[in-house]
């Protein structure tokens, strides 16, 4: 079955870079998510990335994926006050709509 | 402007009573959802709907109903059977095909019972 996992928290300066990880099981995976949800709101879609890629980039995000391994990452550079959000990574298994969400990772970014 | 609705954004209920959220889109989507979430435990699927008068069970399916008589509404019936009800909910919608077709997310409703 699938099951995704994150940390729970992450805690990085102003103007650093995050990196936000993400394992996941289901090695039928077609494709995989990055959403940010702010307090109290729904979730928005950050990314997308197709399990035949590497990487992908979109501006200050950048998605790394090893399918061998299982894992997802996303990077986001120069990380902003703005960025504070919980991120949850997502995988779409078969040729139907079920998607499974991670536990949500809590970034936290100090000035 | 599209988008999907929840009302409403706060519901307060005594226990033993059911309760009835509302989830509209306007997307012209097929596939509609609904999902729990509770701290640390991220987002848990309970019902899913790919077409009108169609639906499944999810994850956590016991305790709740829903209907899918309309393309533009999937309302999640929370009963006194529900354990646990206390929690955000969150109403979903996207296409439907073998895309990689993002989930467009209402706002939520946070459910208390008392």
């Amino acid at each position: 079955g699938e099951d995704v996992e994150q940390s729970l928290f992450l805690s990085v300066r102003e103007g650093d870079s995050s990196v936000i990880n993400c394992t996941y099981t289901d090695s039928s995976s077609t494709y995989l998510y990055w959403y940010k949800q702010e307090p109290g709101a729904g979730l928005q879609l950050l990314t997308y990335i197709f399990s035949n890629m590497d990487m992908k980039q979109d501006q200050r995000l950048t998605v790394l994926l090893n399918k061998k391994d299982k894992h997802l990452s996303l990077r986001i550079a120069d990380t902003q006050t703005g960025d504070s959000a919980i991120y949850f990574c997502a995988e779409r298994t078969g040729g139907y709509q079920k998607v499974t969400f991670g536990t949500g990772t809590k970034l936290q970014v100090i000035p | 402007d599209g988008g999907i609705t929840q009302s409403p954004k706060y519901l307060f209920r005594k226990e033993g009573q059911n309760v009835t959220l509302s989830c509209e889109q306007n997307l012209n989507h097929d596939a509609m959802y609904w999902y729990r979430q509770d701290p640390g435990q991220g987002l848990r699927l309970i019902y899913y709907s790919q077409i009108v008068n169609d639906f499944q069970k999810g994850d956590i399916a016991e305790g709740y109903s829903v209907s899918r008589e309309k393309k533009e509404s999937f309302p999640l019936t929370v009963t006194s059977a529900q354990k646990n009800p206390t929690a955000f909910y969150l109403c979903a919608s996207s296409k439907s095909g073998t895309g990689g077709y993002e989930q467009f997310f209402g706002p939520g409703t946070r459910l208390t019972v008392l």
